[in-house]
């Protein structure tokens, strides 16, 4: 069974600073992987999407890397401004299955203080 | 383009109920998928439909159902409501084939019951 964590739970940083998020999964064989943000009891906001064959992708300040071997994806947030502040959820779509499902991980809540 | 969009947005209900939750896809995404969100379990997988049919069910009783129409729009029902099925219920889309496979989440549908 895929199992999805994410370290850290939470991060509180000061703006401006570079950071970065990890997400780690046991099982190596995913079609592909997918960055979200969350704010505050709302939906979910696709970030990225790195495709298995894929070691990275960019989009702005963001950028996700995925190493399928070692069962890891980090995001960087470069210069993070207050408006980065929420959760921040990676998920992990099987190779085994044609369809939809995804495996979630529990999440990182960040905090960019002004 | 209009994203994805669910009604209603929140909905009290009481134990042994059933409720009717509603999701419009992107114009054009063939691919629904139900998702329940809660504090303790995070983000589960209920089920995905695509043409009408079922692809993909998750862990959960069947006192979780769905259907899908043929303009994609899906519902999702629960019956015989208990207490533990609060939870933000969301629901993605994607356009199916190998290339376009990126999901797109509602807002959501918060469920309480009391």
């Amino acid at each position: 069974k895929q199992e999805v964590t994410q370290i850290p739970a939470a991060l509180s940083v000061p703006e401006g600073e570079n950071l970065v998020l990890n997400c780690s999964f046991t099982d190596s064989a995913i079609y592909n992987l997918q960055w979200f943000r969350q704010d505050p009891g709302k939906g979910l906001t696709s970030l990225l999407l790195i495709q298995s064959s894929q070691r990275e992708q960019t989009s702005g300040r963001l950028n996700a890397s995925l190493d399928k071997s070692s069962g890891r994806s980090t995001l960087y947030i470069a210069a993070s401004q207050p408006g980065d502040s929420a959760t921040y959820l990676c998920a992990v779509r099987p190779e085994e299955t044609s369809g939809s499902r995804l495996t979630f991980g529990e999440g990182t809540q960040l905090t960019v203080n002004p | 383009k209009a994203g994805v969009t669910q009604t209603p947005r929140y909905l009290i209900k009481t134990r042994g109920q059933q409720v009717t939750l509603s999701c419009s896809p992107i114009s054009g995404h063939r691919s629904v998928s139900w998702y329940q969100q809660t504090p303790g379990q995070g983000l589960q997988f209920l089920f995905e439909y695509f043409s009408e049919t079922q692809r993909n069910k998750g862990n959960f009783p069947g006192r979780f159902s769905g259907r899908q129409f043929s303009n994609s729009r899906s519902e999702m029902n629960v019956s015989t409501l208990e207490l533990g099925d609060s939870a933000l219920y969301l629901c993605a889309s994607r356009v199916s084939g190998p290339t376009y496979n990126e999901q797109f989440f509602g807002p959501g549908t918060r469920l309480t019951v009391l």
